[in-house]
């Protein structure tokens, strides 16, 4: 158990709509990153958040956006899914916000749109 | 812009054989390099990590890695490979810095003949 928590396990929707999915990270992590995996596209960077603020993008689309709350769970918005949307989304946390520090991933939400 | 590229999406062995596993970056300063492991339906579990130490990083579950300047080069190995190493294996950078954001390989599926 990496003690990141990530909240639905699976996720079936319908293209349009939006869906939320939440992350909880290890217990004194302030480093929050979102990332998705895809047949195609492989393990892609979407977002980090540190302590409650953008650190750092990646090729996140306009149509997702994540935030970080101060209790330091994050939550990655998704909307006007489409089917290419269909993805295992991962969260990982570190205690910083550098490289060095070792990013502890959650089990993923696997997401499906129909 | 950084990349990773991990030669080999699928590298079989018999049990008890070495394990290889290759990983070549590419990054204008000298990095810091990871190895993940991911078990079906599961997330990413840190194998070992180079953060500028030792060159020869030894990690969890008998594995090793050798950071190699010259070669840009961070290669898995395991002398005798068992089962339960079957599993997808990611290499991944990051760069010195306040972003931890990991750029990912490809992945490598590893199959354990018995």
């Amino acid at each position: 158990d990496s003690g990141v928590t990530q909240t639905p396990k699976h996720l079936i929707t319908a293209t349009g709509q939006r869906v939320t999915l939440r992350c909880s990270p290890r217990s004194g992590d302030l480093s929050v990153y979102w990332y998705q995996q895809s047949l195609d596209q492989g393990l892609q960077f979407l977002i980090q958040y540190y302590n409650g603020e953008e650190r750092a993008k990646g090729n996140i689309l306009e149509r997702f956006s994540a935030q970080q709350f101060p209790d330091l769970h994050s939550e990655l918005n998704l909307s006007s899914l489409e089917l290419g949307d269909s993805a295992l989304y991962f969260c990982a946390s570190s205690v910083d916000q550098g490289g060095r520090a070792e990013a502890f991933f959650g089990q993923g939400t696997r997401l499906t749109v129909v | 812009a950084q990349s990773v590229t991990q030669l080999g999406s699928h590298v079989s062995v018999s049990e008890g054989a070495l394990v290889l596993l290759r990983c070549n970056y590419s990054s204008s300063v000298p990095p810091y390099l990871f190895w993940y492991v991911q078990y079906p339906n599961q997330g990413l579990q840190l194998l070992l990590k180079y953060t500028s130490a030792a060159t020869l990083v030894k990690g969890i579950n008998g594995f090793e890695a050798e950071f190699k300047k010259s070669e840009t080069s961070f290669h898995l190995t395991k002398p005798s490979a068992h089962m339960s190493d079957a599993a997808e294996y990611f290499c991944a950078v990051t760069q010195k810095g306040n972003t931890g954001k990991l750029i990912f390989g490809q992945g490598t599926t590893l199959q354990v003949k018995p």
